[in-house]
């Protein structure tokens, strides 16, 4: 058990809405980064928040952003939502001290959007 | 921009057997990370094990053992005494060296499917 929570497990949405996600960092982790994960592919590399500040982003549009708070806990906002952005959200935490390299994983929160 | 490939979209052999599976990627950069992790149907990624690219040893955590060739591009995982628990989707994972900067994004190839029969 990694420490790394996520929520909720699943959600149900409507094209057009906007959808919020919640990660819990592992203890001790500064950083967390956030994938997108399609039916059959490998995670994408969403954007990255140190610190509460947006710390390298990957090729979303802008209606995706998100959020870091002081105790390292994240958000991922999603507005404006596509059939496309159906998919499993996965949240990594890891630390940026010098010589770390692991990333936790939770067990992500699978969006259908209908 | 860094990719990663798996060609290897499924797997199926039997329990006890070994088996390897196959990464290749692409890169300019002279100082990486590779990972394997683990994806079973709870969903949770699990880190396999990790190899530096400046480490010429490659890299072994008890059952499993990598491959890797640096001027090949290649980075293969092999599963000694494959179990029913091995059972999930693999996936390789490329990460770029920072100085003391820590982690950082990972790159990951589209995966590949493996099956331990009983």
């Amino acid at each position: 058990e990694t420490g790394v929570t996520q929520s909720p497990t699943h959600l149900i949405k409507t094209r057009g809405q906007q959808v919020t996600l919640r990660c819990s960092s592992q203890s001790g982790h500064n950083t967390v980064s956030w994938y997108q994960q399609a039916l059959g592919q490998g995670p994408q590399f969403i954007f990255q928040y140190y610190r509460e500040e947006e710390n390298g982003r990957g090729n979303f549009p802008p209606r995706f952003s998100g959020l870091q708070f002081p105790n390292y806990s994240s958000e991922l906002n999603v507005n404006a939502l596509e059939l496309d952005d159906s998919a499993l959200y996965l949240c990594a935490s890891s630390s940026k001290s010098a010589g770390s390299t692991e990333a936790f994983f939770g067990q992500g929160t699978r969006l259908t959007v209908v | 921009a860094q990719t990663v490939t798996q060609s290897q979209p499924e797997m199926s052999v039997q329990e006890a057997e070994t088996v390897t599976l196959s990464c290749t990627y692409d890169t300019s950069e002279s100082n990486y990370y590779l990972f394997w992790y683990k994806q079973p149907p709870s969903r949770q990624m699990i880190l396999v094990i990790r190899q530096e690219a400046y480490k010429q040893q490659n890299a072994t955590e008890n059952r499993f053992s990598v491959n890797f060739q640096k001027a090949a591009k290649s980075f293969s995982l092999k599963i000694s005494d494959s179990q029913l628990g091995d059972t999930a989707m693999y996936f390789c994972a490329f990460m770029k060296y920072r100085l003391n900067q820590g982690a950082q994004k990972l790159v990951f190839g589209q995966g590949t499917r493996l099956t331990i029969n009983p």
